[in-house]
């Protein structure tokens, strides 16, 4: 199985922070990587789709980037409606796997 | 509006058995594959297999072989799972999600484009 390393478990950003989580696949998975973010209480949301397309209506200040095995998630000046967990994703080979998560919080 | 749209919560004692239902709606049913992800209490996501709407064929993740069954209910735009001889550690949240298919720069991708808003099921004697 595709191991998929996820950090840091958690963070506190400041409003208008740009902050980054990261991903590191134990094999390379050819950018079949998915962001998703998900609010306390609610379903996951996705975010981006092949590493680095942003999902129809996810706000722009979220991009992704990477390639191989590492991969990150940037979010472009934190907003408040920001703080929730995100988890990497790949499918580039069953089973899917998913990174463990980042606790993004607002300081 | 496109909808993934789960049954209701469960509280279930060890070894019994529970079926969750996802019922989608706005789409056409048998173009996308239904994929069960399963996230326990104040934990990740652990993707659990996916059956494909169409033919009808599960797949499974190892840790779910044996006791989970996915189905269908496809004249019901309905995809179902079943959970046998519960465990304590079935207690969790349980999410249906639709995996769409993106062409970009010339390769297929994917992602959960929309998902279930999750069904917790709670085992406990």
């Amino acid at each position: 199985d595709i191991q998929m390393t996820q950090s840091p478990a958690s963070l506190s950003a400041s409003l208008g922070e740009t902050v980054s989580i990261e991903c590191l696949a134990s094999e390379g998975i050819s950018n079949d990587l998915a962001w998703y973010q998900q609010k306390s209480g609610k379903s996951p949301q996705l975010l981006i789709y092949a590493a680095s397309r942003l999902q129809d209506g996810v706000p722009s200040r979220f991009s992704g980037s990477g390639s191989g095995t590492r991969y990150s998630l940037k979010i472009s000046g934190m907003q408040p409606e920001d703080e929730a967990d995100y988890f990497c994703q790949q499918s580039y080979k069953y089973p899917y796997t998913f990174g463990a998560g980042t606790k993004l919080e607002l300081k | 509006q496109i909808q993934l749209v789960q049954s209701g919560p469960e509280l279930k004692k060890p070894g019994e058995s529970v079926k969750i239902s996802c019922k989608a709606s706005g789409y056409t049913f048998t173009d996308y594959a239904m994929h069960w992800v399963k996230q326990a209490p104040g934990k990740g996501l652990k993707w659990m297999g996916w059956i494909n709407t169409y033919t009808g064929k599960p797949t499974y993740a190892d840790d779910f072989k044996g006791r989970f069954v996915f189905s269908l209910e496809a004249s019901a735009s309905t995809a179902n799972l079943q959970i046998s001889n519960l465990k304590n550690e079935d207690t969790a949240t349980y999410f249906c999600a639709r995996r769409r298919i993106y062409y970009y720069d010339g390769t297929y991708y994917y992602g959960f484009d929309y998902w279930g808003q999750g069904v917790m099921v709670t085992v406990s004697s």
